[in-house]
């Protein structure tokens, strides 16, 4: 257990709609990542927030936004969602924000999305 | 910017035997490396990581990795293959970056 949560496990939705995914990162951790793994593009990095500012951006779709809040815990939202848009998102959380310096990144179980 | 190859999208092999998954990468820096595993149905977990101290690494669970800059390469070794190391294995790369994780490489272990 990476002291990562993530809900919901699973989310089954029709194309079009608009889902949110939640991640708690581990407690003392001010840095939280988003990441897509599909067949098609691998695992590809979306969006990374430090101390509820966002601080680095990826490959992540103008339909996608993320925030963190005040708490630490850090939401993403897909709208207009499209089958393609079908993956496993994982949420990671690290002490650090910077990538200069190496902080590890643990990672929480993941939300698989289906789009229908 | 960075990039990862991993040669080999299913490697097999059989109990006791030795392990050895590729990895290949391409930075304009001098790069953080990184092996993480994935069991079904789970989260990825950090095996080792390469930031610029000892070029051989040693990981969790029996893995080691050794770093060639004059190759870029960084493969993954296991003197001994287990049941258990069969799961999907990525390498990724840092290059004061985020991560960029390869296609991964899905070890198969065989009784």
């Amino acid at each position: 257990d990476s002291g990562v949560t993530q809900t919901p496990k699973h989310l089954i939705t029709a194309t079009g709609q608009r889902v949110t995914l939640r991640c708690s990162p581990r407690s003392g951790d001010l840095s939280v990542y988003w990441y897509q793994q599909s067949l098609d593009q691998g695992l590809q990095f979306l969006i990374q927030y430090y101390n509820g500012e966002e601080r680095a951006k990826g490959n992540i779709l103008e339909r996608f936004s993320a925030q963190q809040f005040p708490d630490l815990h850090s939401e993403l939202n897909l709208s207009s969602l499209e089958l393609g848009d079908s993956a496993l998102y994982f949420c990671a959380s690290s002490v650090g924000g910077n990538f200069v310096t190496y902080n590890e990144q643990f990672f929480g179980p993941g939300t698989r999305l289906t789009v229908l | 910017a960075q990039s990862v190859t991993q040669l080999g999208s299913h490697v097999s092999v059989s109990e006791g035997a030795l392990v050895l998954l590729r990895c290949n990468y391409s930075s304009s820096v001098p790069p953080y490396l990184f092996w993480y595993v994935q069991y079904p149905n789970q989260g990825l977990q950090l095996l080792l990581k390469y930031t610029s101290a000892a070029t051989l690494v040693k990981g969790i669970n029996g893995f080691e990795a050794e770093f060639k800059k004059s190759e870029t390469s960084f493969h993954l070794t296991k003197p001994s293959a287990h049941m258990s190391d069969a799961a999907e294995y990525f390498c990724a790369v840092s290059a004061r970056t985020p991560l960029v994780f390869g296609k991964g490489t899905r070890l198969s272990v065989i009784a």
